[in-house]
């Protein structure tokens, strides 16, 4: 059973535009939502992470939006640059952070220049 | 962020033979290490979590006896790959929560390719 859904799975996005990654997660237990950037044959880097008592985290271009009650959370990227082009993981844990963390399946931007 | 690093990058090994992958937090204790097993365009997949000076825990399908996680110190976790056979070519990731803190972060991977 998959506890976290990440959609779409790839994103063609120009450059300049807004790419919008969408998760959604079953367990309510889930008190932490990291979002994690990973370019080919590196390891991912934390980018941007939100806790459920707030709706919106904003952090320079990169925006998480969260609604408690549909269980779902977005990030979306302003001003995409084709820097930003890379995958992308939204991740969900329990204990305020301090448990495993349990990944969706994986966004491939691609930010065309 | 904080930093941690993974020894070595990449490493070519004959069928059979062993291997150990290095991991280290830089700049804090990490209390507990996760490793993690990513084939190509597909998400990471968790093996095991280790807390310093216990035995690891290992997720359900994971053989501990043929990977071997130690976590002697709170900067140094090891994972070693037994009698490692192709189907053990993978990219192995680690990642270190520090005490007292909630992010995970991420070592840059290890490429494993068994011949």
């Amino acid at each position: 059973q998959q506890q976290v859904k990440q959609s779409p799975q790839s994103l063609i996005v120009q450059k300049g535009g807004i790419s919008i990654i969408n998760c959604a997660y079953e367990n309510t237990a889930f008190d932490y939502f990291p979002w994690y950037q990973q370019f080919p044959g590196k390891g991912p880097a934390l980018l941007i992470a939100i806790r459920p008592d707030v709706s919106e985290k904003k952090e320079g271009r990169f925006t998480i939006s969260f609604n408690k009650s549909a269980k779902q959370f977005s990030l979306h990227i302003m001003d995409s640059q084709p820097g930003d082009s890379a995958t992308y993981f939204c991740a969900a844990s329990m204990n305020s952070g301090y448990s495993t963390l349990t990944f969706g399946k994986g966004t491939m931007l691609l930010v065309s220049p | 962020g904080a930093v941690v690093s993974q020894h070595p990058s990449r490493v070519i090994c004959k069928s059979g033979t062993s291997v150990k992958i290095e991991c280290r937090s830089l700049d804090f204790q990490a209390t507990t290490m996760f490793w993690y097993r990513q084939f190509p365009k597909q998400s990471l997949m968790l093996m095991a979590t280790s807390n310093e000076g216990s035995k690891a825990t290992y997720e359900q399908g994971v053989e501990k006896d043929k990977f071997l996680i130690n976590h002697a110190s709170l900067t140094l976790s090891t994972l070693t790959v037994t009698s490692a056979h192709p189907e053990d070519s993978s990219f192995y990731i680690c990642s270190a929560l520090g005490q007292g803190r909630y992010e995970q972060y991420f070592g840059p991977g290890t490429r494993l390719t068994v011949t």
